[in-house]
């Protein structure tokens, strides 16, 4: 079974500067999807960025940037230029590529995130 | 429009009791998955449903049974509720052709057993 490791309980960052969310995922699969997920305390869940395994380039939406490192099962998110509204908590979620068998995501325990001004 | 919907957003309740959250989502997707959320914010899977048909069941009490009269709809109903079933439930639906697409969420409902 996969699992997926957050292992920052919790963040704090100055607004405009930049912080890096940990995750580690334990998998067999060689395709997979892996995304964050943002919940604010409005509950919402909220995608900020999703990487396919199959590809090297780390995928990047405007200040949200990831780490992808395949072979050490490591996948961090870097926010630059914090703001305010950043301040939520992160998720780090697994998926398999695999069709017929566990479409679901598999959630890290969370990371929340403290933007202070 | 929403997309995915789930009714009530808090429900309060006295243990022992049967309650229902209903959900909805009117994107055309073909799966469905109900989602605990517990005190500690850890999310983890309880059902998915592909077109009706149930394909994941996450070891969940048999006092939880999903319904889900049509894809658009997946209703969890939960008999003899305890203190332990507190937490925030969410609802969500992805397109079953695209694995790579992201879940859509409800906006979640608090349950309280006291």
């Amino acid at each position: 079974a996969q699992t997926v490791t957050q292992s920052q309980p919790e963040m704090s960052v100055q607004e405009a500067e930049t912080v890096t969310l940990s995750c580690t995922y334990d998998t067999s699969e060689s395709d997979y999807y892996l995304f964050w997920y943002k919940q604010p305390p409005s509950r919402q869940m909220i995608l900020v960025i999703r990487q396919e395994a199959y590809k090297q380039q780390n995928a990047t939406e405007n200040r949200f940037s990831v780490n992808f490192q395949k072979a050490a099962k490591s996948f961090s998110l870097k926010i630059s230029d914090s703001q305010l509204g950043d301040a939520a908590m992160y998720f780090c979620a697994y998926r398999s590529a695999f069709k017929g068998g566990s479409e679901k995501l598999v959630f890290g325990k969370g990371t929340k995130l403290t933007v202070n001004p | 429009d929403t997309a995915v919907s789930q009714t009530p957003k808090y429900l309060v309740t006295q243990m022992g009791n049967d309650k229902s959250i209903k959900c909805e989502q009117n994107l055309g997707h073909d799966t469905m998955y109900w989602y605990k959320q517990d005190s500690k914010k850890f999310l983890k899977i309880m059902f998915s449903y592909n077109n009706k048909e149930l394909i994941i069941n996450e070891t969940v009490p048999n006092r939880f049974s999903p319904k889900s009269p049509d894809k658009a709809h997946l209703n969890l109903h939960i008999n003899s509720l305890e203190l332990g079933d507190s937490a925030v439930y969410f609802c969500a639906s992805s397109p079953a052709a695209v694995v790579n697409e992201k879940l859509f969420f409800g906006s979640g409902t608090q349950l309280s057993v006291l």
